[in-house]
């Protein structure tokens, strides 16, 4: 089976930088995953890292460390519309994802 | 960016009739599809993953009789739940990975059950 942890809840500022983190055991991995996903909607994907190191997208990044199971998305610059839930999300052997429980990040003003 | 659609966004029903949901990609093929649910305040729970022209991989703890799936276009996937209950009352949510087997997945905008 495959298990993830991540932080419930995570706060920062406007214009803080925040590091979400995911934790993983899995019985076959290809990938983690992040995706956001706001009030009432779906999920919209964020990165992907199949390989160690950092993979950078505009004000979000992604890291990956297979061999400590771990992984974090780092967001800069927060502003106000990057309140959300936050998922990280492991591909299994089909590709189908398994998800982490969310990290509900609050941004203040 | 790859667009995929559900229909219908929202449907109420009575407690034992059925609901169908479908989910389309609009501008790619998509050989594998995923319906997930969510309950509120909870992360998305792997229903099943429907491969176009054969039968959809169930797990574990999910009722294949019950939650009725049909793949049968590579743009097109349906869920059927049968004999709606109150408790089946949640967030439907498909995904659809493209042919080309890069490995994002992307996201239908979900249908909102509730069963009365």
């Amino acid at each position: 089976g495959q298990s993830l942890e991540q932080p419930s809840e995570v706060t920062a500022v406007e214009g803080a930088i925040v590091q979400i983190n995911c934790t993983y055991q899995t019985s076959g991995f290809y990938g983690l995953s992040w995706y956001q996903q706001h009030d009432g909607g779906a999920p919209t994907f964020l990165s992907y890292n199949a390989l160690d190191g950092l993979e950078e997208t505009g004000r979000f990044s992604s890291f990956l460390s297979r061999s400590d199971s771990y992984g974090y998305l780092l967001l800069q610059e927060l502003q106000m519309k990057d309140s959300a839930s936050y998922f990280c999300a492991v591909s299994g052997s089909a590709r189908q994802l398994t998800f982490g429980s969310g990290t509900q990040l609050t941004v203040l003003p | 960016g790859a667009v995929v659609s559900q229909h219908p966004s929202r449907v109420i029903c009575k407690s034992g009739t059925s609901v169908k949901i479908e989910c389309r990609s609009l501008d790619f093929q998509a050989t594998t599809m995923f319906w997930y649910r969510q309950f509120p305040k909870q992360s998305l729970m792997l229903m099943a993953t429907s491969n176009e022209g054969s039968k959809a991989t169930y797990e574990q703890g999910v009722e294949k009789d019950k939650f009725l799936i049909n793949h049968a276009s590579l743009t097109l996937s349906t869920l059927t739940v049968t004999s709606a209950h109150p408790e089946d009352s949640s967030f439907y949510i498909c995904s659809a990975r493209d042919r080309t087997g890069r490995e994002t997945q992307y996201f239908g905008p979900g249908t909102r059950l509730l069963v009365l």
